[in-house]
């Protein structure tokens, strides 16, 4: 079973420039995190999806970060315009189902993201 | 509201040693709790859980006890091996939210030197 894809693994971008990331969830999970983990701290949750609709995007800064699930699949996130801050590594995550027993996270390899 | 302190790292040991990162937590409801482990270049992978008071998980040799009393769930290993080294991460899901993600530690460095 192939995993959680994400790309680009790496990213380096200057300030007030934007990026995008994208992510393909394990076949048939209905449900897709976004997670962005800053040096030296724990992943924090920026957007979940169930399917193509949001469950949960109270920690993600609207004003410059946007996501979508489109066709409840894919998923991207972006970031309009970077601040330096933003250098972390975003992870996406998905579960077969957030509502059932069988609501464990697999998570992707991540994407870097520098900001200079 | 929801979250997890965890021992802070780095802890180096030597093979065979015994292992503990304490975790402790918050939650306003019924959690369920998690230790995810980071390979060197890899993604974060759950290692055991535990969903209801009392119950213990329990994978590869590491074991964690739900502790509702002391709002616990320390993680143990008799004996570790080099390839244990990692960065393991204690987190908790609170589902009464309506939600399911998952709130984190900071993480501890595991090194296990031969």
């Amino acid at each position: 079973e192939a995993g959680v894809a994400q790309s680009p693994r790496y990213k380096i971008i200057e300030k007030r420039q934007s990026v995008a990331f994208w992510c393909n969830p394990i076949s048939g999970h209905a449900t897709l995190y976004w997670y962005q983990q800053i040096l030296g701290q724990g992943p924090k949750l920026l957007i979940q999806f169930q399917n193509n609709g949001v469950v949960d995007d109270s920690q993600l800064p609207k004003d410059r970060f946007s996501a979508e699930r489109l066709k409840g699949v894919d998923s991207t996130l972006k970031i309009q315009p970077a601040k330096l801050e933003d250098s972390a590594v975003y992870l996406c995550a998905s579960s077969l189902d957030q509502g059932s027993a069988s609501y464990e996270q697999y998570f992707g390899p991540g994407t870097r993201l520098t900001v200079t | 509201g929801n979250s997890v302190t965890q021992m802070e790292g780095p802890v180096t040991l030597s093979e065979e040693a015994f292992l503990t990162i304490n975790c402790t937590y918050t939650a306003t409801g019924y959690p369920s709790l998690f230790w995810y482990v980071q390979y060197p270049g890899e993604g974060l992978q759950l290692l055991l859980k535990a969903t209801k008071a009392d119950d213990k998980g329990s994978n590869k040799g590491f074991e964690a006890t739900y502790r509702k009393e002391t709002t616990s769930f320390h993680l143990e290993k008799g004996s570790v091996q080099v390839s244990d080294s990692a960065v393991y991460f204690c987190a908790l899901s609170d589902r009464q939210t309506g939600a399911n993600n998952l709130f984190f530690g900071t993480g501890t460095r595991l090194t296990v030197i031969p």
